[in-house]
C-alpha cells in the first residue's frame, strides 16, 4: 500500500523567514493535494498537483511536484503567523479517489 | 451553508454506548468520504459514498462501524459498542464526481471529536 512520509515532523521559524516542508511517496504520485489544518478544525485544501514537474502558487505558498512523481515540496515565502498549523499532503488511493494522507508537518512562527 | 457541517463537535460516550455522527455535505457534491483521524497523526479513510452508494467500505475497523446515505446527501456514521480505541477525530468530506483533468478536491468539515470513557 502506499504511503507519504512528510518531513520535518515539526518546524519553528521566525516571521518573515521562508521554509519548505517536503512530502515523499513509496510509489508514484497519480494525484497530490495539500491541506492545513489548525486544532480542533477540519482541513483547508491549499492546492492540487497532478503533473510530473507542476507547480502550482496561491498567495505566498508554492507547492511542487517532482518530474518523477514521486515527491513534493511545500514552500512558504516570509512566513507569518497566520501561516502556523499542521501541513498535510494527501495522494489519491484506488478508484475512489480516497485520499492517503501523510502524517503532517507541524509548523510554528514566532512573531 | 456553504461549507461541509458535521454534529455534534465534541461526543462524549461510555465504552460500551452506541453513537451517531452527522454529516451534512456541500449542495449537489456527489462524493462522500469519512475518515478518522488519531492524535498526532493524519486522516485515514473509511468509507466512501457515491451519492446514496456506499462503494467502498475497506477502511472501517469492524464490524460495529456502519454508515449510510440513504437519500444521497446527509450521511451518519455509527458506531456500535463504543471501544477506548474509537476516540478520535472524525472526519467528513465531500466533493464533485471527479471529471478527467480537472480539479475536484475534497471539502472537509470541522470534524466531531469523539471521546470514549
Amino acid at each position: 500500500s502506499q504511503e507519504l512520509e512528510q518531513s520535518p515532523q515539526s518546524l519553528i521559524v521566525q516571521e518573515g523567514k521562508n521554509l519548505t516542508i517536503n512530502c515523499t511517496s513509496s510509489k508514484t504520485l497519480y494525484g497530490l493535494y495539500w491541506y492545513k489544518q489548525k486544532y480542533g478544525e477540519g482541513l483547508i485544501f491549499l492546492m492540487m498537483l497532478q503533473k510530473g514537474g507542476e507547480e502550482k502558487s496561491h498567495e505566498k505558498i508554492t507547492a511542487k511536484l517532482d518530474e518523477k512523481k514521486q515527491q513534493s515540496s511545500l514552500h512558504i515565502t516570509a512566513s507569518q503567523p497566520s501561516h502556523a498549523g499542521i501541513y498535510l499532503c494527501g495522494a489519491e488511493g484506488g478508484a475512489t479517489n480516497k485520499l492517503i494522507f501523510g502524517t503532517g508537518t507541524l509548523l510554528a512562527v514566532q512573531p | 451553508g456553504a461549507g461541509v457541517s458535521q454534529s455534534p463537535r465534541y461526543k462524549v460516550a461510555k465504552r460500551g454506548q452506541d453513537v451517531a455522527l452527522r454529516c451534512d455535505p456541500i449542495s449537489g457534491h456527489v462524493s462522500l468520504f469519512w475518515y478518522q483521524q488519531a492524535l498526532g497523526q493524519g486522516p485515514e479513510f473509511l468509507t466512501y459514498f457515491q451519492n446514496e452508494a456506499q462503494l467502498d467500505k475497506s477502511g472501517l475497523p469492524s464490524d460495529r462501524f456502519f454508515a449510510e446515505r440513504p437519500e444521497g446527501s446527509v450521511s451518519t456514521l455509527k458506531i456500535q459498542r463504543t471501544q477506548q480505541e474509537d476516540s478520535a477525530v472524525y472526519l467528513c468530506a465531500s466533493s464533485l464526481l471527479r471529471v478527467r483533468a480537472k480539479d475536484q478536491p475534497q471539502h472537509f468539515g470541522d470534524g466531531t471529536r469523539l471521546s470514549i470513557l
